[in-house]
């Protein structure tokens, strides 16, 4: 069974740019979880939909950050325009169930470079 | 959620046993005990969770005294592929719609 993949695994753009981050989850799960590591940061929550629906954004960072999961499939992560803060590395994660399903899967990552 | 501290950093060698203590003062009644582990470049990997007393899988033990303020990760005789970031986490997953709250974590190194 295929993981979490996440495309790109590297974006570099500069500052006022606008970059999109795709996650594809673990075909079958509900839940879709992004969570981010800033430079010298701890890996911080960002939003979590249940199928194509936002649970929980109450980690979007500002109005820059745009996340979608049309159809309850793949989602996507624009940010729009970047900062030089948004710089880190974009995980995205996803499980089966809601409720006491704790064992979430991790994507490899997107690392963002904002110059 | 409740805040945890656990060492930065960890030296061992391997085929030793390697334990990875976490505190969590202000556990609350309906908390879960999770540990993930993560190496360079790739996204954290559940190991173990627990409520109380002790769990034990194919990778790890996870030990948790009766006042639940605490609780340490087991890795028996470790491997070189063992050295990575240890993550604690503490929460009530079941109303928190299954956010993970991360900490600085233990980076473990194991040397030869």
């Amino acid at each position: 069974e295929a993981g979490v993949t996440q495309f790109p695994s590297h974006s570099v753009i500069e500052k006022g740019q606008t970059v999109t981050l795709r996650c594809d989850p673990i075909s079958g799960h509900d839940n879709l979880y992004w969570y981010r590591r800033v430079m010298g940061k701890e890996i911080k929550f960002l939003l979590h939909f249940v199928k194509e629906s936002k649970q929980d954004e109450s980690g979007m960072p500002n109005n820059r950050f745009l996340a979608e999961r049309t159809g309850g499939t793949y989602s996507t992560l624009k940010v729009q325009p970047a900062e030089l803060e948004d710089s880190g590395v974009y995980f995205c994660a996803s499980s089966p169930r809601l409720a006491g399903e704790v064992e979430q899967y991790f994507g490899p990552g997107t690392r963002l470079t904002v110059t | 959620l409740a805040k945890t501290t656990q060492p930065i950093s960890m030296d061992s060698y391997e085929g030793q046993e390697v334990n990875i203590t976490c505190s969590h003062n202000n556990i609350a009644t309906n908390d879960y005990i999770t540990w993930y582990q993560q190496f360079p470049s790739q996204g954290p990997r559940f190991i173990i969770q627990g409520y109380k007393t002790k769990v034990t899988n194919e990778v790890a033990s996870l030990f948790i005294p009766a006042d639940r303020k605490s609780s340490t990760l087991s890795l028996p005789r470790v491997s070189l592929s063992d050295t990575a970031v240890y993550y604690c986490l503490v929460g009530d997953y079941n109303n928190a719609g299954n956010m993970l709250t991360f900490g600085g974590g233990t980076r473990l190194m194991v040397k030869p």
